[in-house]
């Protein structure tokens, strides 16, 4: 089945400690993406990559780092979460940027 | 500032009742309008790309539609099952994406 898999569902951390979510898609996509979604703010872009090694910020990237070093892999990386950043987090992956993206199942941070 | 705003947040509509939900965007160099559905408790699922005005796309009970400043999401006869929030995003540059708040739809059986 074609997807886009997020790790873990859910988290619930402390302030402070290194976290990754894991995000992968088995349909050799070349572009893939970053999203947080809150309340009354909707869906923001926090990074996205168009290739291997090739990545760049969206709207809301302070505070996370990723990496592709693989075509099928994307992880979002929290060096040092914060409270603010207590958030639902989406990663979706396109074979082309004006076909639409597959998004994941998502995964509700929450940091304490 | 680049800005996507979708109206009403919330409808709430009887089987049978058709209506629209409204995309406004104020952006610079428009390289795409999507929309998207989200049920509860999952990501969004892609409906429909519109690029230009006058454009315009089906699927099933929805069609949507592009002008210059906004798109329509009409819904002809909705059914319970179309109960969700409906979301849309305009896509600027390479890959970035706006998306706006959503219209949260809800229909009665």
């Amino acid at each position: 089945e074609a997807q886009v898999t997020q790790n873990p569902r859910y988290l619930i951390t402390v302030t402070g400690k290194k976290l990754t979510v894991t995000c992968s898609q088995n349909m050799n996509h070349e572009y893939m993406s970053w999203y947080r979604q809150d309340p009354g703010l909707g869906l923001r872009q926090i990074y996205y990559s168009m290739n291997v090694e090739v990545t760049d910020k969206g709207d809301v990237p302070e505070g996370y780092k990723v990496s592709r070093k693989e075509k099928r892999n994307f992880p979002l990386i929290l060096e040092s979460p914060s409270p603010n950043q207590t958030s639902l987090y989406f990663c979706a992956s396109s074979w082309d940027r004006d076909a639409g993206y597959t998004f994941g199942s998502g995964t509700r941070l929450t940091v304490v | 500032e680049d800005q996507v705003t979708q109206s009403p947040e919330a409808l709430r509509l009887q089987e049978g009742e058709s209506s629209s939900l409204n995309c406004s965007y104020t952006v610079s160099g428009l390289r795409g309008l999507f929309w998207y559905r989200q049920d509860p408790g999952k990501g969004p699922e892609f409906l429909f790309t519109l690029y230009s005005a006058g454009e315009e796309k089906e699927k099933e009970r929805l069609k949507a539609t592009l002008t210059k400043k906004e798109s329509f999401l009409h819904i002809t006869a909705p059914k319970p099952e179309d109960s969700a929030t409906y979301l849309c995003a305009v896509r600027m540059g390479a890959q970035k994406l706006v998306f706006g708040q959503g219209t949260r739809l809800t229909i009665n059986p």
